[in-house]
C-alpha cells in the first residue's frame, strides 16, 4: 500500500547534538512538508519542498535543515541551534495543485525528546 | 489570504450524545475545506472534505460537515459519540489561490480536543 513512513517513532537527543528524522513516501507525490506540533499550538510549517533539489522555509525554519535529493525522501535535521526541539514532528506529502482539493497525506510522526 | 478558526480548544460530551466541533474560515477564493482527526501519537487522518460539490459532506466513522458560505462556517457533527472518537480534530482550508502555507497552501486550525465521557 502507498503511504508515508516516518522513522524512528521515538527519538531522544542530548543537548548539543544534531539528529535527523526520516520521511519516505511511495505515493509519487511531488511536494513534501515538515510540521512541528506542540500542545495547543496546532501544526506549524518548518520546511516544504515542491521538487527534487529545491525547498523553502516555512514559518519556523530556524534551527532546522532539510534536503531533497530524491523524490521519495525528505529528511529533517534538528540542529543544536534549535533551542527547544522537544515536540512531535509530522511529515506530509501532496501533488500540487491537486493537494488543494485532496488534502495532504500524513506520516505517523516522530516524537523527539531532549534529555 | 486564508485563515481558519476553531472556536473551541476542548469539547467534552457524553458517550451516545451528539458531537459539534465548530470551524470558521476566511478565504479570498472559493475554498476547499477539510477535517482531519489525530489520535494520540499518531499522524493526521482525513475525515472528510468539501470541494464545491454538495454542501453537506459525509465522512468516515459517521461524521459529517456542512459548508455554509453565508456564515463562513464548516462545522463537524456526529449524531452519537463513541469512546473511540476521543481525539484531536483539525479544520483545514485551502483557497486555491496563490500558495501561502506551502506548495498546496493548506492552512490548519489549532485543533479541538474531543473528550468523551462514559
Amino acid at each position: 500500500d502507498g503511504g508515508i513512513t516516518q522513522s524512528p517513532k521515538y527519538l531522544f537527543r542530548k543537548e548539543g547534538q544534531n539528529v535527523t528524522l526520516s520521511c519516505e513516501q511511495n505515493l509519487n507525490h511531488d511536494a513534501m512538508y515538515w510540521y512541528r506540533q506542540d500542545p495547543g499550538q496546532g501544526l506549524r510549517l518548518i520546511y516544504y519542498s515542491q521538487i527534487v533539489n529545491d525547498f523553502q522555509k516555512g514559518d519556523i525554519a530556524e534551527g532546522y535543515s532539510v534536503s531533497r535529493e530524491k523524490k521519495e525522501s525528505f529528511p529533517l535535521t534538528v540542529t543544536s541551534a534549535q533551542k527547544n526541539p522537544t515536540a512531535f514532528y509530522l511529515c506530509a506529502s501532496s501533488t500540487p495543485p491537486q493537494g488543494r482539493r485532496n488534502g495532504y497525506t500524513f506520516g505517523s510522526g516522530t516524537r523527539l525528546t531532549v534529555v | 489570504a486564508q485563515s481558519v478558526t476553531q472556536l473551541d480548544s476542548h469539547v467534552s460530551v457524553s458517550e451516545g450524545t451528539p458531537v459539534l466541533l465548530r470551524c470558521n474560515y476566511s478565504s479570498s477564493y472559493s475554498p476547499s475545506l477539510f477535517w482531519y482527526v489525530q489520535h494520540p501519537n499518531k499522524g493526521l487522518q482525513l475525515l472528510l472534505k468539501y470541494t464545491s460539490a454538495a454542501t453537506l459532506v459525509k465522512g468516515i466513522n459517521g461524521f459529517e460537515a456542512e459548508f455554509k458560505k453565508s456564515e463562513t462556517s464548516f462545522h463537524l457533527t456526529k449524531p452519537s459519540a463513541h469512546m473511540s472518537d476521543a481525539a484531536e480534530y483539525f479544520c483545514v482550508v485551502s483557497d486555491r489561490g496563490p500558495s501561502g502555507g506551502g506548495a498546496d497552501g493548506l492552512t490548519f486550525g489549532k485543533g479541538t480536543h474531543l473528550i468523551i465521557q462514559p
